[in-house]
């Protein structure tokens, strides 16, 4: 019964290409995240939204763009990719409140070629 | 300079060994603090949280904020081998506020 779920788990794709991660939340959170984790394991919030509104919009290239239709989904679609934008992309969501509790999902291992 | 630092490792110890991993970071609003475990291809999850200077301690692991010398500790006692993951300090000034991760410690323990 997976709490957090990301799909795909791996892509592979080549540079310029548009691609979509999709993700899911199944604990009634109203908070949702994106970070992107490289090679060396730095992780890094992307976005983060409240309720289907944005919040949190950390400084990254308007290739990315979140999109989130319910309050249990954030997707992510990036365009023309670059071969920096290999790494991993990480799912999250939380209930706001001290020591806020963040919810990972698996990550989607994204390789630009 | 990176809001805050951690050891990359890897960091080898035997089984039963006392582990004594750690973070500094420099802005001193954070109040919240939080060690997060990650297996190798898995997502992070939540070990223990500390608000403020103080200890904690959960089982095996204790967790140790010094705000004053702006540095964080997480301590794992009996360690096991099912121990070895990256382990990941991360910060907050408020509640509700993003999270800001170190670069996370690699730890192996050796049976």
């Amino acid at each position: 019964d997976t709490a957090v779920s990301q799909t795909p788990k791996y892509l592979v794709t080549q540079m310029g290409n548009d691609k979509s991660i999709k993700c899911e939340q199944n604990l009634g959170h109203d908070t949702m995240y994106w970070y992107k984790q490289d090679s060396k394991k730095f992780l890094k919030i992307m976005f983060s939204y409240n309720n289907k509104e944005l919040i949190i919009n950390e400084t990254v290239p308007n290739r990315f763009s979140p999109k989130s239709p319910d309050k249990a989904h954030l997707n992510l679609h990036i365009n023309s990719l670059e071969l920096g934008d290999s790494a991993v992309y990480f799912c999250a969501s939380s209930i706001p409140g001290p020591g806020e509790t963040q919810y990972f999902g698996p990550g989607t291992r994204l390789l630009v070629l | 300079q990176k809001e805050v630092e951690q050891d990359p490792g890897p960091l080898s110890v035997p089984e039963g060994a006392i582990v004594s991993l750690n973070c500094t970071y420099s802005n001193s609003a954070f109040q919240y603090f939080m060690w997060y475990r990650q297996y190798s291809r898995k997502g992070p999850e939540l070990l223990m949280y500390t608000y403020s200077s103080g200890n904690k301690e959960d089982g095996r692991f204790t967790a140790q904020v010094d705000k004053s010398s702006k540095y964080i500790s997480l301590f794992i006692r009996d360690s096991q081998p099912s121990d070895s993951a990256t382990y990941l300090c991360a910060m907050s000034k408020n509640a509700g506020n993003m999270l800001t991760f170190g670069g996370g410690t690699r730890l192996m323990v050796k049976p």
